[in-house]
């Protein structure tokens, strides 16, 4: 079953600002559990790309950032490039699930 | 630097179980858990469970209980999956990630490509 909610696609021009949202409950990010955001490029393994709601490992750029609240999490993008087109999954943890990680249902972005 | 290896693509005929071998290097295997994430094909990324390489604990999501086996050759510093009774619907591209307790997972296998045809 569907736990976190993505919206299937988003777009904007280069350099814009996008924001890709991830609803979940009181059971997953309503509980206080941590959110991941994932970036997967066309044909390869998912990356992580924030850690922790709104840490970025080394090497991801300061242009995205995220952010958590409630039962909400958000991934924006600033300053989009074309080499942002990609998908993004959020993950979390849900309690109905005895813990387990569960992710977003991605979602795609194009750069116009 | 930290990676992970994957074995090759597979074809498997439905009933059949396939093994997944996950090789670890550039980091102490033991320190870390090993997640087990698939992806069908056009799907989104849905988590089967992890193992912690010390202790040989895991925990499996409920969808794949009685069908999946974690495991691990610690000397090789290699995990594995064995997915049992497949049918089509598994055909996926099976990903295993580095994580450490509700870190995130970072980093991740190649993948390899699991067909069963229908």
């Amino acid at each position: 079953q569907t736990v976190l909610t993505q919206p299937p696609s988003v777009s904007g021009a280069p350099g814009q600002r996008v924001t890709i949202s991830c609803t979940g409950s009181s059971s997953n990010i309503g509980a206080g559990y941590d959110v991941h955001w994932y970036q997967q490029l066309p044909g390869t393994a998912p990356k992580l790309l924030i850690s922790g709601n709104n840490n970025r490992p080394s090497g991801v750029p300061d242009r995205f950032s995220g952010s958590k609240s409630g039962s909400s999490a958000s991934l924006a993008i600033a300053g989009l490039q074309a080499e942002d087109e990609a998908d993004y999954y959020c993950q979390s943890y849900d309690d109905r699930l005895f813990g387990s990680r569960v992710f977003g249902t991605g979602t795609k972005v194009t750069v116009l | 630097q930290v990676q992970l290896v994957q074995s090759g693509a597979e074809v498997k005929k439905p009933g059949a179980a396939v093994k997944v071998s996950c090789k670890a290097s550039g980091y102490t295997f033991t320190n870390f858990d090993i997640n087990w994430v698939r992806q069908a094909p056009g799907q989104g990324l849905e988590w089967m469970g992890w193992m912690n390489p010390k202790s040989g604990n895991t925990g499996y999501a409920q969808k794949f209980r009685g069908r999946v086996t974690f495991s691990r050759n610690t000397s090789v510093t290699t995990a594995y999956m064995e997915l049992g009774n497949l049918r089509s619907e598994d055909t996926a591209v099976y990903y295993c990630a580095r994580g450490r307790g509700i870190a995130g997972l970072d980093p991740w296998g190649p993948g390899t490509l699991v067909i069963v045809p229908s």
